[in-house]
């Protein structure tokens, strides 16, 4: 079936630095790929939407210049926190859709984010 | 917008018992319907979708979801849970206007099952 795989899986890093996700899909082609940002106990809010060859496409409220999206390729989305504080810490998650609906989204495996 | 409501934020049970976790959906549209699971510090994995066709969709790991649209309802069951279901468990919607491409979610209903 369908694989997206995404790293880091957890990452430390300083406040004030810059922190890049990968998120690839390994066996099929992602014209579009969705970057979630998930807190402690609650559900998972769509950040972006990442097109291949184009600029994402960021919901309300998320602020493009801190957050980051490059799709340069069918296979490779990176989302980069920049200058990153800690109230940016949370689970990171990407997720692809193979063509047609026969899998639905694939998610990726999540990558926890902390600012020290 | 649309918008899912899942009203029991956990819901305890013991291993080999029946389970329901509820989901209800608000769309002025068509919409496809999602159940995924989540295991700590992990990604979503999909469990089943419904997309058109018989309204008793069944999933992976012996779950099943039935979709009602006068009741605007998709409700997660399973006949005989294990302590291995204990897991956060999503449902999502995603609908016409958006191209069916955005996924919005509900709040999530964490599964305890134990012995």
């Amino acid at each position: 079936g369908a694989v997206v795989s995404q790293h880091p899986s957890r990452v430390i890093c300083k406040s004030g630095t810059s922190v890049k996700i990968e998120c690839r899909s390994l066996d099929f082609q992602a014209t579009t790929m969705f970057w979630y940002r998930q807190f402690p106990k609650q559900s998972l809010m769509l950040m972006a939407t990442s097109n291949e060859g184009s600029k994402a496409t960021y919901e309300q409220g998320v602020e493009k210049d801190k957050f980051l999206i490059n799709h340069a390729s069918l296979t490779l989305s990176t989302l980069t926190v920049t200058s990153a504080h800690p109230e940016d810490s949370s689970f990171y998650i990407c997720s692809a859709r193979d063509k047609g609906w026969g899998n639905g989204y694939t998610f990726g495996s999540g990558t926890r984010l902390t600012v020290v | 917008a649309q918008s899912v409501t899942q009203l029991d934020s956990q819901v305890p049970v013991f291993e080999e018992a029946p389970v329901e976790l509820r989901c209800n959906y608000s769309s002025s549209v068509s919409v496809y319907l999602f159940w995924y699971v989540q295991y700590p510090n992990q990604g979503l994995q999909l469990l089943l979708k419904y997309l058109s066709g018989s309204t008793l969709v069944k999933g992976i790991n012996g779950f099943e979801a039935e979709f009602n649209k006068s009741q605007t309802s998709f409700h997660l069951r399973k006949p005989s849970v294990h302590i291995s279901d204990t897991a956060e468990y999503f449902c999502a919607v995603s609908a016409l206007n958006t191209g069916f491409q955005k996924l919005v979610f509900g709040t999530g209903t964490r599964l305890l099952v134990s012995p």
